[in-house]
């Protein structure tokens, strides 16, 4: 059973730092891997899709990484700023599901100014 | 374009009532899902759809009833509303192997 996992569940960083956000999931049989941001009270917002067969993508301040032998993901955020404040969650699309997402539980990003 | 809409937004039930939220999608994308999300649970599969016609469960469907028989609309019924199904309760939606869109989510309270 495919199971996803985001360490730490919670993050506190000053203005201006770098970070990164991890995601490791436990069945490499995957289509691709999705990170979402999600505001208090707000929906999903899709920020990167990884294909399996790519190792990273870039969207302006953010990248995200693609290990699929290992199992794992990273979210890069650079030079964070307290608009970054939210939730990030990552979900996979594993093989032969009929095209379920599993979510992993989020990590809460603090930026302080 | 208005992308993916649920209404309503918020409601309140009590213990024994049925309702139907609404989904609807305008980017003509086969697949439709209902999560609900609770602290610390995580987001959560309530049934989805791979297109009008076909529907299935996921990994909570009970007391939860879904149809799709048009590819825009992907209406939730609750059955008997209890308070444990008080949660928030997204939609989404996507197309083979690209991004998901959500919904803004409808925050139902069950007294």
């Amino acid at each position: 059973k495919q199971e996803v996992t985001q360490i730490p569940a919670a993050l506190s960083v000053p203005e201006g730092e770098n970070l990164v956000l991890n995601c490791s999931f436990t069945d490499s049989a995957i289509y691709n891997l999705q990170w979402f941001r999600q505001d208090p009270g707000k929906g999903l917002t899709s920020l990167l899709l990884i294909q399996s067969s790519q190792r990273e993508q870039t969207s302006g301040r953010l990248n995200a990484s693609l290990d699929k032998s290992s199992g794992r993901s990273t979210l890069y955020i650079a030079a964070s700023q307290p608009g970054d404040s939210a939730t990030y969650l990552c979900a996979v699309d594993p093989y032969n599901q009929g095209g379920k997402l599993i979510f992993g539980q989020g990590t809460e990003l603090s930026v302080k100014p | 374009n208005a992308g993916v809409t649920q209404t309503p937004k918020f409601q309140v039930l009590k213990t024994g009532q049925s309702m139907t939220l609404q989904c609807a999608q305008d980017m003509n994308h086969e697949y439709m899902s209902w999560y609900r999300q609770d602290p610390g649970m995580g987001l959560r599969l309530i049934h989805y759809s791979v297109g009008a016609g076909i529907t299935d469960q996921g990994e909570v469907p009970n007391g939860y009833n879904v149809s799709r028989s048009t590819t825009e609309d992907f209406p939730l019924r609750l059955l008997s509303a209890a308070p444990s199904q008080t949660s928030v309760y997204f939609c989404a939606t996507r197309t083979v192997n690209t991004e998901a869109f959500f919904g803004q989510g409808t925050r139902l309270t069950v007294v």
